[in-house]
């Protein structure tokens, strides 16, 4: 089945960019949707955006400024910069794959868009 | 932005009890909404999408109910592996939000 698999730098000093890699495994990572989610320690869980396999891609508002996010199907792979970081950034940061449609028990065509599965996640510290 | 809100957000039960956790939107989205569990230093498993669907492989203890702005998740029979977080997700529009999460303990 699916894995992903985060990985980047673990410590990153403010003001610089973040950048992490989410590999993916046992699938293509063609004709999906990717997302990148966070969870700062001890806290809850906040989507950053997602990316589809042609390039085109969603932000959350509230990171839209300083995010970006880039696929290469080449080496199946999408990537999450975040720049201008700062102490709240620090989170775990998860890539997960954004489920978009499904099919119901009546074989009807739904919109989805949950995330699974997701990938172990990778802590990453803005501090100097 | 929709806001999504769950109540409590901690709560303790013994085995064996049966558990109801809310998640509220601040405006409607239809059945748009998933459940995940997520475990001590652990990572979030979807349990339910659309509302009411549940996932391939998940216990069928767990049950979810709603529509419009007002969802539930429900343990039928609380069990020691339940103690997780568990977080609504609404995926209707972006922005994607998720609630605030609600502590599971056994008492």
């Amino acid at each position: 089945q699916v894995q992903l698999q985060e990985s980047g730098p673990g410590l990153v000093k403010p003001s610089e960019t973040l950048s992490l890699t989410c590999t993916v495994s046992g699938g293509s990572i063609s004709s999906y949707y990717w997302s990148w989610i966070r969870q700062p320690p001890g806290k809850g869980l906040e989507w950053i955006g997602y990316i589809y396999y042609s390039g085109s891609t969603n932000y959350n508002p509230s990171l839209k400024s300083r995010v970006t996010i880039s696929v290469d199907t080449s080496k199946n792979q999408f990537s999450l910069k975040l720049s201008s970081v700062t102490a709240a950034d620090t989170a775990v940061y998860y890539c997960a794959r954004h489920v978009p449609y499904y099919y119901d028990s009546s074989g009807y065509y739904r919109t989805g868009g949950w995330f699974d599965p997701w990938g172990q996640g990778t802590l990453v510290t803005v501090s100097s | 932005d929709i806001q999504m809100t769950q109540s409590p957000s901690s709560l303790s039960a013994s085995v064996g009890d049966r558990v109801t956790i809310t998640c509220r939107a601040s405006q409607g989205i239809s059945n748009y909404l998933a459940w995940y569990q997520q475990k001590p230093g652990k990572v979030p498993k979807l349990l339910i999408y659309a509302a009411s669907t549940l996932q391939s492989g998940v216990p069928s203890r767990f049950s979810g109910s709603g529509s419009g702005t007002d969802f539930t998740l429900t343990i039928s029979s609380l069990q020691p592996e339940d103690v997780a977080t568990y977080y609504c997700q609404k995926y209707n529009s972006a922005p994607i939000t998720f609630g605030q999460g609600t502590r599971l303990e056994i008492k």
